[in-house]
């Protein structure tokens, strides 16, 4: 099994700021990887699949990096309604799974 | 526009079974694989069980131990979980999500229900 690790856990950040999150594959996935954005009491929104795709309707702000084993997802300035928990996944292999999350919270 | 309604949640005792519907309406349910993913309080996203989007092939955690059945009616575009001997555990929110890609595995996933609450205790 493919194991996610995200960092920071936390973000604590401020309206207008960049926020870059990371996720790290403990093998190699290739491009395989998405993030997704979960509000509280919402289901998650996928935001980026094939590691820098944007899904439809989803705003220019979210960018997403890297292959292998290295990613990241940049929120290039943050509104907000941003203010959510990320997670990435993977489907390079199964079974397909998710790392543990990074909240962004307001400073 | 995609729509996937799951129902069928509640309070189950340890042991006890439970079944999970997903109706989804707004997409060509047979030509996507369809996924469970579920969510214990205040934990992360935990993939649970995909199928194929003729049925004929099915992946389950290893957690699950054989517990759980997935299966689809393309005919009525509805997705079901079928729970046996529950744990506490199996605490958690189920999702119904569709693969974003028709082609390829394991899927990512690009619409997802409102989820609903399965809590097992005595």
């Amino acid at each position: 099994e493919i194991v996610l690790t995200q960092s920071p856990a936390t973000l604590s950040l401020s309206p207008g700021e960049r926020a870059t999150l990371s996720c790290r594959a403990s093998h190699g996935v290739s491009s395989s990887l998405a993030w997704y954005q979960q509000k509280p009491g919402q289901a998650p929104r996928l935001l980026i699949y094939d590691a820098s795709n944007r899904a439809t309707g989803i705003p220019a702000r979210f960018s997403g990096f890297g292959s292998g084993t290295d990613f990241t997802l940049t929120i290039s300035s943050l509104e907000p309604e941003d203010f959510a928990v990320y997670y990435c996944q993977q489907r390079s292999s199964w079974p397909p799974t998710f790392g543990p999350g990074t909240k962004v919270d307001f400073k | 526009e995609v729509q996937l309604l799951e129902s069928g949640g509640s309070l189950v005792q340890p042991g006890g079974s439970l079944r999970l519907s997903c109706a989804a309406s707004g997409f060509s349910f047979s030509t996507y694989a369809m996924t469970w993913v579920r969510q214990a309080p205040g934990k992360g996203l935990e993939w649970v069980s995909t199928i194929s989007g003729s049925g004929g092939t099915t992946y389950y955690a290893d957690s699950l131990e054989g517990r759980f059945t997935i299966s689809r009616d393309n005919f009525k575009n509805t997705l079901s979980l079928q729970m046996n001997s529950l744990r506490v555990e199996d605490t958690a929110v189920y999702y119904c999500a569709k693969d974003l890609k028709s082609v390829g595995y394991p899927p990512y996933f690009d619409n997802w229900g409102q989820g609903t609450l399965v809590t097992v205790s005595s």
